[in-house]
């Protein structure tokens, strides 16, 4: 059962485009909502993450927007540039228990 | 700041060898995670540790594998008798005592021949 569900598994956009990445989950206890980005070979790099208190956040040119109720989460890329061309992953963890549940990730291609 | 490190970056085992992979956490931080991630997936959580201490093991397979975080030295996420399904990139990640944000290591490659 995968508790933190991504979409889509892939993307390709336009340079300048707005790729948005999805995830849903099913616990509510989950309360802190990060947002990573790996290049092939290399470890994941934190991107940005969320509490539920708020409903969206922005660093840069990412931005996550949340929906308690919906209980799902997205990221979207402004301005997306070639050198974003990576893929993102979604995760969660609930309080005190640090482990990171993560979606499956979405391979994204941004064409120059 | 030197961020997390892990090594070896790549390891090759025979079945039934064993492997050894370390990691040494950012500076100031105090608490380690081990993840395992195979091809074309996510991440899986793996152990959770802290000095001397291990807090949370429900992702570790209870055969074979095993953890530590000495008071000193780096974490070891020890692999005994490989198999070839052990195969994967086993990532190391750190965070402060009070802080929820994870950094990750560049993995250690495993293959299992």
């Amino acid at each position: 059962q995968q508790q933190v569900k991504q979409s889509p598994q892939s993307l390709i956009v336009q340079k300048g485009g707005i790729p948005i990445i999805n995830c849903a989950y099913e616990n509510t206890a989950f309360d802190y909502f990060p947002w990573y980005q790996q290049f092939p070979g290399k470890g994941p790099a934190l991107l940005i993450a969320i509490r539920p208190d708020v409903s969206e956040k922005k660093e840069g040119r990412f931005t996550i927007s949340f929906n308690k109720s919906a209980k799902q989460f997205s990221l979207h890329i402004m301005d997306s540039q070639p050198g974003d061309s990576a893929t993102y992953f979604c995760a969660a963890h609930a309080g005190n228990n640090r482990k990171l549940i993560w979606g499956l990730g979405t391979s994204l291609a941004v064409n120059p | 700041n030197a961020g997390v490190m892990q090594n070896p970056r790549h390891l090759v085992r025979r079945r039934g060898q064993e492997a050894r992979l370390r990691c040494s956490p950012m500076k100031g931080h105090s608490h380690v995670y081990w993840y395992r991630q195979l091809p074309e997936e996510g991440l899986k959580f793996m152990v959770y540790l802290q000095k001397e201490n291990i807090i949370d093991e429900s992702g570790m397979p209870k055969e074979r594998f095993s953890a530590e975080f000495p008071k000193e030295g780096p974490s070891i996420l020890r692999i005994q008798q490989v198999v070839r399904g052990d195969s994967a990139a086993y990532f190391c990640a750190s965070s402060p005592s009070n802080a929820y944000e994870q950094y990750f290591g560049p993995g250690t490659r495993l293959t299992v021949t």
